[in-house]
This record gives C-alpha cells, sequence and structure tokens, in this order.
C-alpha cells in the first residue's frame, strides 16, 4: 500500500497562498491522490484528486510531480477559516470499485491574521 | 458536493448497552460505504467496508462481532457497537461513494459515542 508523509503542522498568513506538500514515492501507477481536510469535530471535507495531471476547482490546485511521487495542494489565499488537519492520500486500490482511503497523520494548518 | 448524514450525532451510554449508529446518502446511491474510528488527537482509522447487499469486509484487529454494519440499501447503512465499553468511547465517523471507482468519497459529520 502506498503511503503518503506530510509535515505535521505549517502556518500560514492569512491572505496568502498556502503550499501543502505531500510526498508518496512508493506510488502506483493507478493510484489517485486524494485530498481531504477535516476541521475539529467534524467528518472530512473532499478537496480535490488527481492522478497524473494537475488539478484545480473552486477550493484549490493539485500539483503532481511529472514521477508522481510527490504533490502539493494550493490554497491560493488561506482566510481564518481554512484551519484544519489537511490529509493527502493515495487510495489504496486505485481506481477499482474496492479502492479505500487509508488517513495518515495529515498536517495542521494554522492560518494566521 | 453529495450529503452524507449521520444519525445520533451524539450518544451516551452506559457499559454493557448496545449503540446503533445510522449513515445515510442524501442525494447519490451509495454502493459502498465505510466507517471509520477517530480518538482525540489522532488519525480516522478504517472499521470496515460494506457494498450493498452484501456482507462488510473488516480491516485487520477490528471485532466484526463487536461492530455489526448493514448496508441493507443503497442510502442506509448502520454500525451496531454491541455491549459497549468505555473503551469504545470515540467520534464514528462514515463515508459513502457510488458506483464509480474514481469517483468522490463523502463523509458523514460523525457521532460521538461516549460510554459510561
Amino acid at each position: 500500500d502506498a503511503k503518503t508523509t506530510q509535515p505535521p503542522s505549517m502556518d500560514c498568513a492569512e491572505g496568502r497562498a498556502a503550499n501543502l506538500p505531500c510526498n508518496h514515492s512508493t506510488i502506483s501507477g493507478n493510484e489517485y491522490v486524494y485530498w481531504y481536510r477535516q476541521i475539529h469535530s467534524q467528518g472530512p471535507q473532499y478537496i480535490i484528486h488527481g492522478l497524473k495531471n494537475n488539478e484545480t476547482n473552486e477550493m484549490a490546485s493539485l500539483i503532481i510531480t511529472e514521477d508522481r511521487k510527490s504533490s502539493t495542494l494550493i490554497l491560493p489565499h488561506a482566510t481564518l477559516r481554512d484551519t484544519a488537519v489537511y490529509y493527502c492520500i493515495v487510495r489504496v486500490g486505485g481506481s477499482s470499485n474496492t479502492g479505500k482511503l487509508i488517513f495518515g497523520q495529515g498536517t495542521t494548518l494554522q492560518v494566521k491574521p | 458536493g453529495a450529503v452524507v448524514s449521520q444519525h445520533p450525532s451524539r450518544v451516551i451510554c452506559k457499559s454493557g448497552t448496545s449503540v446503533k449508529i445510522e449513515c445515510r446518502s442524501l442525494d447519490f446511491q451509495a454502493t459502498t460505504m465505510f466507517w471509520y474510528r477517530q480518538f482525540p488527537k489522532q488519525s480516522l482509522m478504517l472499521m470496515a467496508t460494506s457494498n450493498e447487499g452484501s456482507k462488510a469486509t473488516y480491516e485487520q484487529g477490528v471485532e466484526k462481532d463487536k461492530f455489526l454494519i448493514n448496508h441493507a440499501s443503497l442510502t442506509l447503512s448502520t454500525l451496531t457497537v454491541t455491549s459497549a465499553h468505555p473503551e469504545d468511547s470515540s467520534f464514528y465517523i462514515c463515508s459513502a461513494r457510488d458506483g464509480q471507482g474514481t469517483s468522490e468519497q463523502f463523509f458523514g459529520p460523525g457521532t460521538r459515542l461516549t460510554v459510561l
């Protein structure tokens, strides 16, 4: 099973871009990278996912390196409400219907005024 | 995104009793549902995966006779914690996905279980 490595914590100034790194050096060719975040005492919230190409949606951008061994989640203009634990997950089981999300320890992002 | 609900949001019970937690997908058909547990200051731990109409697949170390999972319809899964004890106190979170393998997986708001 591919595993991910994330820094335990990061700070970001409000209004600035937050760049959250993730290493997944053992990722397989058909395994997607997912990003979720969890605000205290709530269920995780889906942010974005990707396989090879960079992805962007209304919440964030996902940059995946060409060798797919690492990725970066970018929150373009962080707000105080973005303070949360961010999880980078490689979906075990790839794109199959048996795939499942195994959570690591995540990165606690603190957005400061 | 799609909505997953859980009921109850919070439950307190006495040791030895059984507690049932419901998980519903409100606007999509969830062919696969997942149950996670989260202890304070820890990450989510996957307990089991269930497909509609099939028996759940439990992760290593999770007692299937203690944590009964039923996924009887495409919109409802239940987790029953049988003979609950204080060490079962935790935050239980369900998640649901539709039939497409690469689709998003949506999480419920969680259920806080406290066993006295």
